[in-house]
């Protein structure tokens, strides 16, 4: 069974430059998640989906940050314009339901210069 | 708001002996869950242990054990067997039902040959 996906592995990019990170579930999960992840913390929420509808986004900075999951299934996770505080792991996890084990792919690192 | 605090940023093993990794938890509830997630250099989550709150009995996989004090909201990690492949950063994480999963800032485990 193929875990979840996410790319690209590493993005480096310019502040102020648009940035996209895709994600692709683990095969039925329903529930799909963003975490961002600073150097040397724990991984953080930032948005929570249940198919396609985005049911906790309360830790999503949305005057820069924007996520869609259409169909319910892959997921995208954009940040426009991105600034230097952005840089770090952003890391895609799903599970069957909310209340079930979450399976983590292996994350995007992303360097803002 | 649950917290979970991992007091150990470092820790050393020799190969082949056994090492204890600590966290604590706080919250008001009585059911939730407890975790356990290993993150290697590769940067995926891979999940060590799980927890339920209701069992006292503590959980065990192959060499990875747990100890749960319920009432010390303590839950700490114990790997027996040490291999060179456990160096990793180990995340202790908990969730309370149909709740959002909470992280620990993390212990590096290094295992010394």
């Amino acid at each position: 069974e193929a875990g979840v996906v996410q790319s690209p592995r590493y993005k480096i990019i310019e502040k102020k430059q648009p940035v996209a990170f895709w994600c692709n579930p683990i095969s039925g999960h329903n529930t799909l998640y963003w975490y961002l992840q600073n150097l040397g913390q724990g991984p953080e929420l930032l948005i929570r989906y249940e198919n396609e509808e985005a049911v906790d986004d309360s830790q999503l900075p949305k005057d820069r940050f924007s996520a869609e999951r259409l169909k319910g299934v892959d997921s995208t996770l954009k940040i426009q314009p991105a600034e230097l505080g952005d840089s770090a792991v952003y890391l895609c996890a799903s599970s069957l339901i909310q209340a079930d084990i979450q399976y983590f792919g292996a994350g995007t690192r992303l360097s803002v210069l | 708001a649950q917290t979970v605090t991992q007091s150990q940023p470092e820790m050393s093993v020799q190969e082949a002996e056994t090492v204890t990794l600590s966290c604590t938890y706080d919250t008001s509830e009585s059911d939730y869950y407890l975790f356990w997630y290993k993150q290697p250099p590769s940067r995926q989550m891979i999940l060590v242990i799980r927890q339920e709150a209701y069992k006292q009995q503590n959980a065990t996989e192959n060499r990875f054990s747990v100890n749960f004090q319920k009432a010390a909201k303590s839950f700490s990690l114990k790997i027996s067997d040490s291999q060179l492949g456990d160096a990793a950063m180990y995340f202790c994480a908990y969730r309370a039902p149909w709740d959002m999963l909470t992280f620990g800032g993390g212990t590096r485990l290094m295992v010394k040959p």
